[in-house]
């Protein structure tokens, strides 16, 4: 079975910190996803990477970015953390035309 | 562009109820479509699937049917359970920029009653 594992599960930050988001896949897959969701938007896109340090903006790239430094690896940055951040982070990786693989989420607050 | 359009929630229902939950899709050509669920708590993992038109996709009970006519993947299960109380998410793949994303919809929360 595919693994996808979420460096946290839950994450407290302040205003203004750079926090980082791990995301390891051990599938040795392309394709690999970040989306955010927010009760009553479901899940959006904010980046995507489909080779090593390859990497391509979703539907909400603004505040984020990603490093894809190995294959096995996709990190989310948030830059400059703000309140309206706190989100459930989703990473996930897909094979083409098949089922996505999801980590177990990051719950994110940022006060 | 491709996208899912599901209904909206949240649903509530008494356990051995009946269930449906809509989902219609708008794609280029006939892609696969996709249930996930996602417990209280986790990620969201596989319900179900279907590959091409009048495919019918199974697992823990509930079923879905890939209806080419009328663009839908409706989720049906007889009699649900508490345990079934989870976020419902519909999703097809996409080609994007030369890459493949997954599209979902919005979502819809269930909750089973005792």
């Amino acid at each position: 079975d595919v693994k996808v594992t979420q460096s946290s599960r839950y994450l407290v930050k302040r205003t203004g910190e750079k926090v980082f988001l791990e995301c390891v896949q051990d599938m040795d897959h392309e394709n690999m996803f970040w989306y955010r969701q927010d009760p009553g938007l479901g899940l959006r896109l904010i980046y995507f990477s489909y080779d090593v340090k390859m990497k391509e903006k979703g539907d909400i790239p603004e505040g984020y970015s990603v490093s894809r430094e190995k294959k096995e690896r996709f990190s989310l940055i948030l830059e400059s953390a703000s309140t309206n951040q706190t989100s459930m982070y989703l990473c996930a990786t897909v094979l083409p035309n098949t089922e996505a693989f999801f980590g177990q989420g990051t719950r994110l607050t940022v006060v | 562009g491709d996208s899912v359009t599901q209904m909206e929630g949240p649903v509530t229902l008494s356990e051995e109820a009946f269930l449906t939950i809509n989902c219609t899709y708008t794609a280029t050509g006939y892609p696969s479509l996709f249930w996930y669920v996602q417990y209280p708590g986790e990620g969201l993992q596989l319900l179900l699937k279907a590959t091409k038109a009048d495919d019918k996709g199974s697992n823990k009970g509930f079923e879905a049917t890939y209806r080419k006519e009328t663009t839908s993947f409706h989720l049906e299960k007889g009699s649900v359970q508490v345990s079934d109380s989870a976020v419902y998410f519909c999703a097809l793949p996409s080609l994007i920029q030369g890459a493949q994303k997954l599209v979902f919809g919005q979502g819809t929360r269930l909750t089973i009653n005792p």
